[in-house]
């Protein structure tokens, strides 16, 4: 079986660019969160979408937004690129919106702005 | 002071050695707690979970939750090279949100 599939796998953009960061969660998986991971550091939730509505918001600034589509996968759109946005963006699914020890993550995507 | 802290080493241990890893954290509510491995470039990868206060094995991997101290442990045993990797504790309430401590660093050498 597929596990939850990231793209792109790494991505240079300049601050004040846009990106869109894409997932796709294991299938029969409705729930998608996403994470920050600065180097060195622990992950950081973003958040969390479970049957296309938003459950939880992390504490991130309006420039960074998601959504989540009919076949359940996922964007995470990031506005106004500033360099502390370097980081490994993880996505993680899982069967439902509560239980937390379910979550499968992905491989992430590394962005590097410059 | 962070939700959940972890002592981010880095360790280094023998071959076969016992490994110890420990977090401790702030926020009582806290009800599932998990311990993950992530490798080099890699997503973390569900190690251990366990739901409230108790022990729990899987092969040679133990996890201990002791919530009155809110203090969580993950032990390996006859750790090998192939362990090498940052283990990251995580823990949630009732929702799906993770919380995740830093991470600790292990090497095992040969």
């Amino acid at each position: 079986d597929a596990g939850v599939t990231q793209s792109p796998t790494h991505l240079i953009k300049t601050r004040g660019q846009h990106v869109t960061l894409r997932c796709s969660p294991i299938s029969g998986h409705k729930s998608v969160s996403w994470y920050q991971q600065v180097l060195g550091q622990g992950p950081q939730f973003i958040f969390q979408y479970y049957e296309k509505e938003e459950r939880g918001r992390g504490n991130f600034p309006d420039r960074f937004s998601a959504r989540q589509f009919p076949n359940y996968s996922s964007e995470l759109n990031v506005n106004a690129l500033l360099l502390g946005d370097s980081a490994l963006y993880l996505c993680a699914s899982s069967p439902g919106s509560g239980e937390g020890y379910g979550y499968t993550f992905g491989s992430g995507t590394r962005l590097t702005v410059v | 002071q962070k939700e959940v802290e972890q002592d981010p080493g880095p360790l280094s241990v023998p071959e076969g050695a016992i490994v110890s890893l420990n977090c401790t954290y702030s926020n009582s509510a806290f009800q599932y707690f998990m311990w993950y491995r992530q490798y080099s470039r890699k997503g973390p990868e569900l190690l251990m979970y366990t739901y409230s206060s108790g022990n729990k094995e899987d092969g040679r991997f133990t996890a201990q939750v002791d919530k009155s101290s809110k203090y969580i442990s993950l032990f390996i045993r006859d750790s090998q090279p192939s362990d090498s990797a940052t283990y990251l504790c995580a823990m949630t309430l009732s929702y799906g949100k993770l919380t995740f401590g830093q991470g600790t660093i292990l090497t095992v050498h040969p």
